[in-house]
């Protein structure tokens, strides 16, 4: 499975555009690249999922470098309720297993009033 | 999003007893349930994989006797911890997706052994 790195830790400043970094320099040519947060003692929420092009949606936009091995998930007005920990994946594809999400660390988002 | 619901949110067992935890997709068939463990401060940890009508496949260091995961039907599994001792004693989430899709994950059940 391919490898995601994050930061273990950001802050944003309620209303800026917060900017989540990830490195997945392994990542094959037919994996996606997935977003989820997770809100503390809840389960994972996802966000946003990409291949090559980048990707807006009504939470967030997700742009992927043209070498595919760093994306960053943009909040674009952060508010209090996006603290949380903020998932990269690289999902593996095919076979009866596919598609199992694999977590690693996360972004830990502290958006400050 | 499609929404996947967890029940129960949270249980209080007896060191010894088994624990039975369901995971249904509301308003879509998944084909695929995956169930994740969560300690404090920790990122979640895959455990198993089911498919529909078919025998999980258990991540390397999961024990299957131990972490029974039933996949009965295109919209309900069950992950029943049995003879839990209090290092069981976790956050479980389940996911559901299909085919090629995204997943949706369920609220979690807090499990607390004593």
């Amino acid at each position: 499975d391919a490898k995601t790195t994050q930061p273990p830790s950001m802050d944003c400043a309620e209303g800026r555009a917060a900017n989540l970094p990830c490195n997945h320099s392994t990542i094959s040519g037919n994996e996606y690249v997935y977003w989820y947060r997770q809100i503390h003692s809840q389960g994972p929420q996802y966000i946003i999922h990409g291949l090559k092009n980048n990707e807006t949606n009504e939470m967030a936009s997700l742009i992927i470098t043209e070498d595919r091995k760093s994306s960053t998930l943009i909040l674009p007005h952060a508010t209090l309720r996006d603290t949380a920990v903020y998932y990269c994946i690289v999902r593996v594809a095919g076979g009866n297993q596919g598609g199992k999400l694999i977590f690693g660390q996360g972004t830990e988002l502290s958006v400050k009033p | 999003g499609a929404v996947v619901s967890q029940h129960p949110s949270r249980v209080i067992c007896k060191s010894g007893t088994s624990v039975k935890i369901e995971c249904r997709s509301l308003d879509f068939q998944a084909t695929t349930m995956f169930w994740y463990r969560q300690f404090p401060k920790q990122s979640l940890m895959l455990m198993a994989t089911s498919n529909e009508g078919s025998k999980a496949t258990y991540e390397q260091g999961v024990e299957k006797d131990k972490f029974l995961i039933n996949h009965a039907s295109l919209t309900l599994s069950t992950l029943t911890v049995t003879s839990a001792h209090p290092e069981d004693s976790s956050f479980y989430i389940c996911s559901a997706r299909v085919v090629q899709g995204e997943a949706f994950f369920g609220q979690g059940t807090r499990l607390t052994v004593v």
